[in-house]
């Protein structure tokens, strides 16, 4: 069974360009979360997709932005891009369980996208 | 959302276990344990979950104190390979309608592995 798949993997933007990275979620998993990762803030929740609909939102400004399409692969999106951006920006991908159990809910997580801004 | 607790780093010798603890003292009845692993240059990598009994896997075992306010993540033989920062966290109800809430990481644990 294929992985999480990010790409690009690696790219470089200036300030005030604006970025878009694409995620292939495991074959039937039909939800999908962005994070970013930065060596000060550590991990953090962006986003969370499910049926094409943002279920669940983190602490980002609305430059940072995502949707899903209805083969379940995401794409994020970051807009007039500033140094403090850049960062690992990961994927992950789930089969939902129902909200009672959700708790249980496990996540795959792609390699990474790694996003510098000069 | 309820925080966990980890030591900043742990060394281990090759081959011999390595138990990882986790401090989670405002757990709530429906969060679930998850650890989950991060080598270096790749995304975090599930390991194991639990919500009150102990857990075993191939990777490793999770042992959770009966109170639930702790749990330790037992990796029974380290390799080189297992070298990575830890991870536990609460995972408990999604927020709404087909949300199955978010992970909150910590700063996790990072393991060392002397061969």
């Amino acid at each position: 069974k294929a992985g999480v798949t990010q790409t690009p993997r690696y790219l470089i933007k200036t300030r005030g360009q604006q970025v878009t990275l694409s995620c292939s979620p495991i074959s039937g998993h039909r939800s999908v979360s962005w994070y970013q990762q930065t060596p000060g803030q550590g991990l953090q929740f962006l986003f969370e997709y499910f049926s094409e609909t943002q279920r669940n939102k983190g602490n980002f400004p609305g430059r940072f932005s995502g949707r899903q399409f209805s083969n379940s692969r995401s794409e994020m999106n970051v807009s007039t891009l500033e140094l403090g951006d850049s960062a690992l920006y990961l994927c992950a991908s789930s089969d939902p369980l129902g909200q009672v159990n959700s708790g249980a809910n496990v996540l795959t997580f792609g390699a990474g996208s790694r996003l510098t801004v000069l | 959302d309820a925080k966990t607790t980890q030591p900043n780093s742990m060394e281990s010798n090759e081959e011999e276990p390595v138990h990882l603890p986790c401090n989670h003292s405002t757990i709530s009845g429906t969060d679930y344990i998850h650890w989950y692993r991060q080598l270096p240059s790749q995304g975090p990598e599930y390991v194991i979950h639990g919500l009150t009994s102990n857990v075993n896997n191939r990777m490793a075992s999770l042992a959770i104190a009966e109170d639930r306010k702790s749990s330790t993540l037992i990796l029974h033989r380290a390799t080189l390979r297992d070298a990575a920062v830890y991870y536990c966290i609460l995972r408990g109800y999604g927020n709404y309608g087909g949300s199955q809430g978010n992970l909150i990481f910590g700063k996790g644990t990072k393991l060392s592995v002397k061969p």
